[in-house]
């Protein structure tokens, strides 16, 4: 059972362009989200979280926006950089479910110069 | 502030053989996680410590174990190594208060094991 599932497996956008990751899920129990940047044979690196009872949080040029009511969340970067090149999990926590993220399988973005 | 180190770095083990990895997290969180990741079931939890007790256990048989120090320093064990133990171990620390579910999880860099 794949509670959070993110559908696009790659994604492709020219530097200076908006990037949009999407992200869905299933458990009503979650109440929080988070999305991580990772590069090969590393670490996830975090990149910015939403609590459920928000629609939208913004860091620099990381804004994630959820909507409830759809089980969906999406991760908007503007302006893309080639830097920005890497897989991308959403993850979502909450309930009783103490230290547990439930990650989706990740999407890859390339920015090209 | 250093942030969560991972020892070792690589790890090269045969079936049936048994492996120990550590986890220090970042200094003053009180709630380690540990994740395995592999290219066919992605990241996937495989327990959670805090101050020193297992507070959350994912689907894994009882070959992985753990445990955390009163440092917060945790270790994680694989005993009977199988080939598709092979993966990307890691560990995440949060919460300086170990308060809940919803606590940031900062990861370190990971144990490359592989089984031969």
């Amino acid at each position: 059972d794949q509670q959070v599932k993110q559908n696009s497996p790659s994604l492709s956008v020219q530097e200076g362009r908006i990037s949009i990751l999407n992200c869905d899920y299933t458990n009503s129990m979650f109440d929080y989200f988070l999305w991580y940047k990772k590069y090969p044979a590393e670490g996830p690196t975090f990149l910015i979280s939403i609590s459920s009872i928000k629609d939208k949080n913004e860091d620099g040029r990381f804004t994630v926006f959820l909507n409830k009511s759809a089980k969906h969340l999406s991760l908007h970067i503007v302006p893309s950089q080639p830097g920005d090149s890497a897989v991308y999990f959403c993850a979502g926590a909450g309930g009783t479910s103490y230290g547990k993220l439930t990650f989706g399988q990740g999407t890859i973005l390339t920015v090209h110069p | 502030k250093a942030g969560v180190t991972q020892t070792p770095r690589y790890l090269i083990k045969t079936r049936g053989q048994q492996v120990t990895l550590s986890c220090s997290p970042i200094s003053g969180h009180r709630s380690v996680s540990w994740y395995q990741q592999t290219p066919g079931q992605g990241l996937q939890f495989l327990f959670e410590y805090f101050s020193e007790t297992q507070r959350n256990k994912g689907n894994f048989p009882g070959r992985f174990s753990g445990r955390q120090f009163s440092n917060s320093r945790s270790e994680m064990n694989v005993s009977t190594l199988e080939l598709g133990d092979s993966a990307l171990y890691l560990c995440a620390s949060s919460s300086p208060r170990g308060a809940g579910p919803t606590d940031t999880q900062y990861f370190g860099p990971g144990t490359r094991l592989t089984v031969l």
